[in-house]
């Protein structure tokens, strides 16, 4: 258990909608990732963060922001949700640094209709 | 990153061990092999890493070939949790901060 809690597990939203993801840690490490997780497409990095305030864009940004104004704490939000959008959503976090293994939440499954 | 090529699936009887290999003939020699797995409706779970040597903790044991174009993750005594997907991921130490899944192994291991 890697102290990472995700928030919700399940949404359904409508297209149009603001949507804010919450990712959780309870260790204070620095390095934490947003990916989202697509059949066929695997695991795809949206946003990382490496410290307070401190993000980058990942592989898939469009269309989302993040925010990090705690330590513990890693926000994503949808500004407008778009059914292209529904996606597991995982957070994760690396402990000994950005390059180094990572561990995973257990996911945010969000539905845009 | 170096590519990695992984069989789309296994079977393994439980209490027997999985043998899940990893091609990655063009690895480069900063590039460490990595072995995720995923069990259903979870997030990634890390399992080991190596750069040379072989490795084991308590989950399982990483054989790389001599020339580093493989590597084997060994599973000693298989049981049904540890039905999923395993991904076998090639990366650098330094400057990478993502990581890239392929489509991995999907092992089943059977009753």
């Amino acid at each position: 258990d890697a102290g990472i809690t995700q928030s919700p597990r399940h949404k359904v939203t409508e297209t149009g909608t603001p949507v804010t993801l919450r990712c959780h840690q309870t260790e204070n490490h620095r390095y934490m990732y947003w990916y989202r997780q697509d059949p066929g497409h695997g695991l795809r990095l949206i946003h990382y963060s490496y410290g307070v305030k401190d993000t980058d864009k990942g592989e898939v940004s469009d269309g989302y922001s993040v925010s990090r104004s705690k330590t513990e704490d890693f926000l994503l939000t949808l500004e407008s949700a778009t059914s292209s959008q529904t996606s597991v959503y995982f957070c994760a976090i690396s402990p000994k640094g950005a390059a180094y293994e990572q561990y995973f939440g257990p996911g945010t499954r969000l539905t845009v209709t | 990153d170096a590519k990695t090529t992984q069989p789309p699936s296994m079977d393994c009887a439980e209490g027997r061990a999985a043998n899940l290999p990893c091609n990655h003939s063009t690895i480069s020699g900063n590039e460490y092999v990595y072995w995720y797995r995923q069990i259903h409706s979870q997030g990634p779970q890390y399992i080991i890493h190596g750069l040379k040597n072989n490795e084991t903790n308590e989950m399982a044991s990483l054989i790389i070939t001599e020339d580093r174009k493989s590597s084997t993750l060994i599973l000693p005594h298989a049981t049904l949790r540890d039905t999923a997907v395993y991904y076998c991921i090639v990366r650098v130490r330094t400057g990478a901060n993502n990581l890239f899944f392929g489509t991995g192994t999907r092992l089943t291991v059977i009753p």
